[in-house]
């Protein structure tokens, strides 16, 4: 069946350093892949979407790379701040539903 | 813009009870809708959603059931609370299949 794997130890990063995250999957091949936030005590807030025709998608900070041969997607933070401390879900589709993984949390130390 | 709104904000109610969740979304029409199950320490579980007034898809077997009975309305019951259904529970839209979801706040529930 299909998997999604993320890091689930606790990322803890440096202020002003870059952040990245990990997100594999196994099993099947997504034609795209999305990222969360969530903060504690909260719902997940839509960051990004990455379709498997490209490779990088920037937002701000923000950075997705999206490799179908490695089936791996990469989330990176740069000039990473205090206030990006949260844990960051990856979210690729099985059929028309998304499905979550689990999420890393991060924690960028000041 | 587009708001989503989603009460009580936390619950607590003994076992066997009724359930009633609400949902409602504004600023949009016709969205899909989601209702999504987060245990403690777990990853988020798609129970049901909804790509119109009346269509409801269930995701996982259980005591658990979805209404949709306006556009913009969705509504998650049960008859019987067990003590499993503690959790954070997330409604969610998009405009359709294949683009980002947005989520509400979200209802703490407690069952005793």
């Amino acid at each position: 069946s299909q998997k999604i794997e993320q890091n689930s130890e606790a990322l803890n990063i440096q202020e002003g350093k870059t952040a990245t995250l990990t997100c594999n999957y196994t099993n099947y091949s997504p034609a795209y892949l999305q990222w969360y936030r969530q903060d504690p005590g909260r719902g997940p807030v839509f960051l990004l979407l990455i379709r498997e025709n490209e490779k990088e998608k920037r937002k701000e900070r923000l950075k997705v790379t999206f490799d179908t041969t490695l089936k791996q997607s990469l989330f990176h933070i740069t000039a990473s701040q205090p206030a990006d401390s949260a844990t960051y879900l990856c979210a690729p589709p099985v059929s028309d539903k998304i499905i979550f993984g689990k999420g890393t949390r991060l924690h960028i130390l000041p | 813009s587009q708001t989503i709104h989603q009460w009580p904000a936390t619950l607590v109610q003994p076992v066997g009870s009724p359930l009633s969740l609400e949902c409602t979304v504004e600023g949009t029409s016709n969205p899909n809708l989601y209702w999504y199950r987060q245990a403690a320490g777990r990853g988020l579980q798609l129970l049901f959603y909804s790509v119109g007034i009346g269509q409801i898809s269930s995701e996982v077997p259980q005591n658990l059931s979805a209404s949709r009975p306006q556009d913009r309305q969705f509504i998650l019951s049960s008859k019987k609370l067990l003590l499993s259904d503690s959790g954070f529970y997330l409604c969610a839209w998009s405009v359709r299949t294949g683009v980002g979801q947005f989520f509400g706040p979200g209802t703490r529930l407690t069952v005793l």
